[in-house]
C-alpha cells in the first residue's frame, strides 16, 4: 500500500527567507506522480507543484521547488523569497494513476514578517 | 479555471440523520472524489466515480454512499449520521488527458465542515 509520510507537523519561515518542507513515501510502482499541495485559511486545497517519476529533472514554479530523490523515495518541498501569503498548510501527495490518491497528515507553515 | 462548488461550507446535524453533502463542477470533468480531512491524518478517501452512474470505494467508505446522476454532480451521503464523522469534506475533480488517457490532477473545493451533535 502506498503511504506518505511528512515528518514536520509545523514549521516556521521568516519573511523572505527560504524553507524546505519534508516528504516521504512508500510505493512498489515504479511510474507515479508526486503533489504537493497547499491548503490556506481559506480551506481550498490548491496545487503547487507536480512531479512525474520517470522525469529525473526536478520540478519547478516559480519560488517552489522540489528535490526528487527517487531511490530515497524524498519529496521535499523548497519554497524559496517566502511571502506571508505562503502561510498554510502544505500536504504532499502521491498517487500512481491521479485517482487514487495518498497524503500525508500536513505541514503547517507560519510565515513570520 | 476550474470551479468545484459544495454546497454550504458549515453544516450542523443530529445524530441519525440522513445527511446529504453536494458537489458540483463546471468543467465536464470525468472523474469526481469524496474525501474527508481530519487534524493529523491528512486528507483520506471515502469514494469515487469515473464516470456518471459509477462508483469506486476508497479507504474509508463505511457509512457513506455517494450518488452520481449527472456527470457535474456527485453527491455524499451520510446514511446515519454519527459523532465520529464530525469532520472536513472535500470534493475534487478531475478529467483525462485525451492524448493518452492519464488521469490529470485533482481541482478541490472549499470543503464543507460537519459537525454531528
Amino acid at each position: 500500500a502506498q503511504t506518505v509520510t511528512q515528518s514536520q507537523p509545523e514549521m516556521s519561515v521568516q519573511e523572505a527567507e527560504t524553507v524546505t518542507l519534508s516528504c516521504t513515501y512508500d510505493t512498489s510502482e515504479s511510474d507515479y506522480y508526486l503533489f504537493w499541495y497547499k491548503q490556506p485559511p481559506s480551506r481550498q486545497m490548491i496545487l503547487v507543484i507536480r512531479q512525474e517519476a520517470y522525469k529525473q529533472q526536478n520540478a519547478t514554479e516559480n519560488r517552489f521547488s522540489v528535490n526528487f530523490q527517487k531511490a530515497a523515495k524524498s519529496f521535499s518541498l523548497k519554497i524559496s523569497d517566502s511571502q506571508l501569503g505562503d502561510a498554510a498548510m502544505y500536504f504532499c501527495a502521491h498517487t500512481y494513476n491521479n485517482n487514487d490518491m495518498r497524503f500525508g497528515a500536513g505541514t503547517r507553515l507560519t510565515v513570520k514578517p | 479555471d476550474v470551479k468545484v462548488t459544495q454546497s454550504s461550507r458549515y453544516l450542523v446535524k443530529r445524530t441519525g440523520e440522513k445527511v446529504f453533502l453536494e458537489c458540483v463542477q463546471d468543467m465536464d470533468h470525468e472523474n469526481m472524489f469524496w474525501y474527508r480531512q481530519d487534524p493529523g491524518l491528512g486528507l483520506r478517501l471515502i469514494y469515487f466515480s469515473y464516470d456518471v452512474k459509477m462508483k469506486e470505494k476508497g479507504d474509508i467508505p463505511e457509512g457513506y454512499s455517494v450518488s452520481r446522476e449527472k456527470k457535474e454532480r456527485f453527491s455524499l451521503i451520510l446514511e446515519s449520521a454519527s459523532t465520529n464523522q464530525t469532520s472536513m469534506y472535500l470534493c475534487a475533480s478531475s478529467t483525462r488527458d485525451t492524448r493518452d488517457y492519464s488521469n490529470q490532477p485533482q481541482h478541490f473545493g472549499d470543503g464543507t465542515r460537519l459537525s454531528i451533535l
